[in-house]
C-alpha cells in the first residue's frame, strides 16, 4: 500500500501565484524524486534529493529533503498556466533497496 | 537518443486473452519497473526488476506477469485472470544504487478491454 502521504490532492492556481505542496512519511527515506505528469504521457523527473537537508532548485521550481527524512515539499514560484498536471513525489525507501514508492499525486488546475 | 520506449501507445484486448506489453530502455539502467495508474489516480507498482532475470512483486502482482532476461527489456504480459485490465501502464528504469535512484518514465500504453 502508499506509505507516502502527498497534499493537497488537487489546488487551483492563477497565473503568477506560488504553489506549495508536500510529501510526509512515517518512513526514512534514501531520495526524494518530484515528478511532473501531463495527460497521457509519462511522468517527467522534475527534482532529485539526496541528503537531508537538501535545497534544490530547477527554475522557477525549488524542493527540500526534510531533516528528519520522511518529508519534502515542492514550491513552483509565479505558476504559468503550462504548470498544469499531475505532481508525483517519490521516494526510494530505506528499508526496501531501490523500490520506489510514490505518493497520490497533486493535481493542479487554473482558476477559470 | 537514450531513453526509454513502451509500444504499443494504445492496446485493445478482448476478454479472456493475455496481452504483453513492451518496453524497452537504452540507457545502461539494471533496475526496471511497471506502474499501473488508474484514472485520477496515483502509480501502483506492478513488478519489478534489479538485474537481469530476477524481478519482485510489487504492491498488485495479481493478473500479471513479466520476464528479465535482457537488461534492455521488460515485458509485462496482462493476463486473463487480471480482473480489471483497462489501464494506463508505465514503466519505469534507474539506475540500481541506493540513494541514486532517479527513475525515469516511458510514454505509457494505455490499455482497453473490450
Amino acid at each position: 500500500g502508499q506509505q507516502l502521504n502527498q497534499s493537497p490532492q488537487s489546488m487551483f492556481i492563477q497565473e503568477g501565484e506560488d504553489v506549495s505542496m508536500n510529501c510526509t512519511s512515517s518512513s526514512i527515506f534514501n531520495t526524494w524524486l518530484w515528478y511532473k505528469q501531463d495527460p497521457g504521457e509519462g511522468p517527467v523527473l522534475l527534482i532529485a534529493l539526496y541528503k537531508a537537508g537538501e535545497l534544490t532548485s530547477n527554475g522557477r521550481l525549488t524542493a527540500q529533503f526534510g531533516i528528519t527524512r520522511k518529508d519534502s515539499f515542492l514550491n513552483i514560484s509565479a505558476s504559468i498556466p503550462s504548470d498544469v498536471g499531475i505532481y508525483f513525489c517519490a521516494g526510494q525507501l530505506e528499508e526496501y533497496g531501490n523500490k520506489l514508492v510514490f505518493g497520490a499525486g497533486t493535481i493542479l488546475r487554473v482558476k477559470s | 537518443d537514450g531513453g526509454i520506449t513502451q509500444s504499443p501507445k494504445y492496446l485493445f484486448r478482448k476478454e479472456g486473452q493475455n496481452v504483453t506489453l513492451s518496453c524497452e530502455q537504452n540507457l545502461n539502467h539494471d533496475a526496471m519497473y511497471w506502474y499501473r495508474q488508474d484514472p485520477g489516480q496515483g502509480l501502483r507498482l506492478i513488478y519489478y526488476s534489479q538485474i537481469v532475470n530476477d524481478f519482485q512483486k510489487g504492491d498488485i502482482a495479481e493478473g500479471y506477469s513479466v520476464s528479465r532476461e535482457k537488461k534492455e527489456s521488460f515485458p509485462l504480459t496482462v493476463t486473463s485472470a487480471q480482473k480489471n485490465p483497462t489501464a494506463f501502464y508505465l514503466c519505469a528504469s534507474s539506475i540500481a544504487s541506493r540513494g541514486r535512484t532517479e527513475a525515469f518514465f516511458g510514454q505509457g500504453t494505455r490499455l482497453t478491454v473490450v
